[in-house]
């Protein structure tokens, strides 16, 4: 079946560079995506969401673009900090009439190094 | 504000044990989705239910799982009985459902390892 899926499985950054983390998606009919972070030993926290009728979005330090043409998600983290080391996971809500779940991709491990 | 609240944090049981899973969600949130997560397959949601009624449990393993949702504060899952691969991560989350945006909240976890 389609699903989401990440390019990158670890991603090591410079503490204070810019952090990338890539996300591919298959369905088409998707129509809303979000950004979690989890990390050691919690629960996955809500970073920033984006709305299919969009291709930007921006939040504190971090902004998500989405590239339908390619079906092609990123989360911009500016200024990395230590704090952002974490694993994250983009989400998708397959639009079907009734449903609201989300489908995870396997996830990206961003590390920061001091 | 409170977050989704799971409980226990940690469980160990032994194999053919029954286990119970409790979720409070957000006060408010009229979705709750139990996931459970693995390092071999990740976040994978097993069911979720929308205004206290199962909506999808397509993700539920098979028999020996069930979840209900008596009222709109509390949520359980249950295992019985429990077999080693069992052993995860379960996550509870919590949305409000409006129109496409459904951000959901997760739970803290229960690590459940079955000996």
């Amino acid at each position: 079946g389609e699903s989401v899926g990440l390019h990158l499985p670890t991603l090591s950054v410079q503490e204070g560079d810019n952090s990338i983390i890539n996300c591919a998606y298959s369905n088409s009919a998707s129509d809303y995506f979000i950004w979690y972070k989890q990390e050691s030993g919690k629960g996955p926290q809500f970073i920033i969401d984006i709305r299919s009728n969009m291709d930007k979005r921006q939040g504190q330090r971090v902004t998500v673009l989405l590239n339908k043409t390619v079906k092609h998600l990123s989360l911009q983290i500016a200024a990395t900090q230590p704090g952002d080391s974490a694993v994250y996971f983009c989400a998708e809500n397959i639009k079907d009439t009734g449903r609201r779940a989300l489908t995870f991709g396997s996830g990206t491990r961003l590390q920061v190094q001091p | 504000d409170a977050g989704v609240i799971q409980s226990p944090r940690h469980e160990v049981t032994e194999m053919g044990q029954e286990v119970t899973l409790r979720c409070k969600p957000i006060s408010g949130h009229n979705s709750l989705f139990w996931y459970r997560q693995t390092m071999m397959r990740g976040l994978e949601l097993l069911i979720y239910f929308n205004n206290n009624v199962p909506i999808d449990d397509s993700g539920m393993p098979e028999d020996r799982f069930s979840a209900k949702m008596p009222n709109a504060s509390f949520s359980t899952l249950k295992i019985q009985p429990s077999e080693p691969r069992d052993s995860a991560v379960y996550f509870c989350a919590s949305s409000f459902t409006g129109q496409s945006t459904d951000t959901q909240y997760f739970g803290p976890g229960t690590r459940l390892t079955v000996l």
